[in-house]
């Protein structure tokens, strides 16, 4: 089976700028969340996607938005792009109902913002 | 709201020596809980989880954790550490019960091995 797969890998960016990341989920897994690590720190939950809708959101902005394809891979979108938004971007993927909480992750998008 | 607290930022142990990750959670009832495991420029993995029953749980790579509801700790050893064990480590806990996936990490732990 394969893992989590993010794109790109890395992307420098400057301030007010958008951009996407792209996630595909592990094989037979229907569910997917993100989460943002900035340098030091934990990874911070963003939001889930289920059956193409979000249903659930950390302490995020609006200008932070994400979409769930039918195949269930996923994008992760930011807009209006600001210094703090540097950071490690990590997607992860379960399998709704086999046992909560259980993610697999990918490596990572680094979003340099300059 | 759930959190949680990894008191140690750095720790160096010298291979073959044992080794124990220190993780407090606050949550209003029994959580999920869980460790990962950060390698340089990868993605997190799973070393090991409790959800219910047995409070010593084994995972992979020879880690074992154990969860003290009375002290809201689930603190994660191994008894002999290998140079490949250096890495980053994560304690999280998970809500039980329309949680979803949402976890909340600590700021994880880095290991040194010393040769």
């Amino acid at each position: 089976e394969t893992g989590v797969t993010q794109s790109p890998t890395h992307l420098i960016k400057t301030r007010g700028q958008q951009v996407t990341l792209r996630c595909s989920s592990q094989s037979g897994h229907n569910t997917v969340s993100w989460y943002q690590q900035a340098l030091g720190q934990g990874p911070q939950f963003i939001f889930q996607y289920y059956r193409e809708e979000e249903n659930g959101r950390g302490n995020f902005p609006p200008r932070f938005s994400g979409l769930q394809f039918p195949n269930y891979s996923s994008e992760l979108n930011v807009n209006a792009l600001e210094l703090d938004d540097s950071a490690l971007y990590l997607c992860a993927s379960s399998l709704a109902g086999s046992g909560a909480n259980v993610l697999t992750f990918g490596a990572g998008s680094r979003l340099t913002v300059l | 709201a759930q959190s949680v607290t990894q008191p140690d930022i750095h720790i160096t142990v010298s291979e073959g020596a044992s080794l124990e990750l220190r993780c407090n959670y606050s949550y209003g009832a029994t959580p999920y809980l869980f460790w990962y495991v950060q390698s340089p420029g990868q993605g997190l993995q799973l070393l090991l989880k409790y959800f219910s029953g047995d409070t010593l749980v084994q995972g992979i790579k020879g880690f074992e954790a154990e969860f003290k509801r009375s002290q809201s700790s689930f603190n994660l050893r191994k008894p002999s550490v290998h140079w490949s064990d250096a890495a980053e480590y994560f304690c999280a806990v998970g809500a039980r019960g329309g949680g979803g996936n949402k976890l909340t990490f600590g700021t994880g732990t880095q290991l040194k091995v010393e040769l």
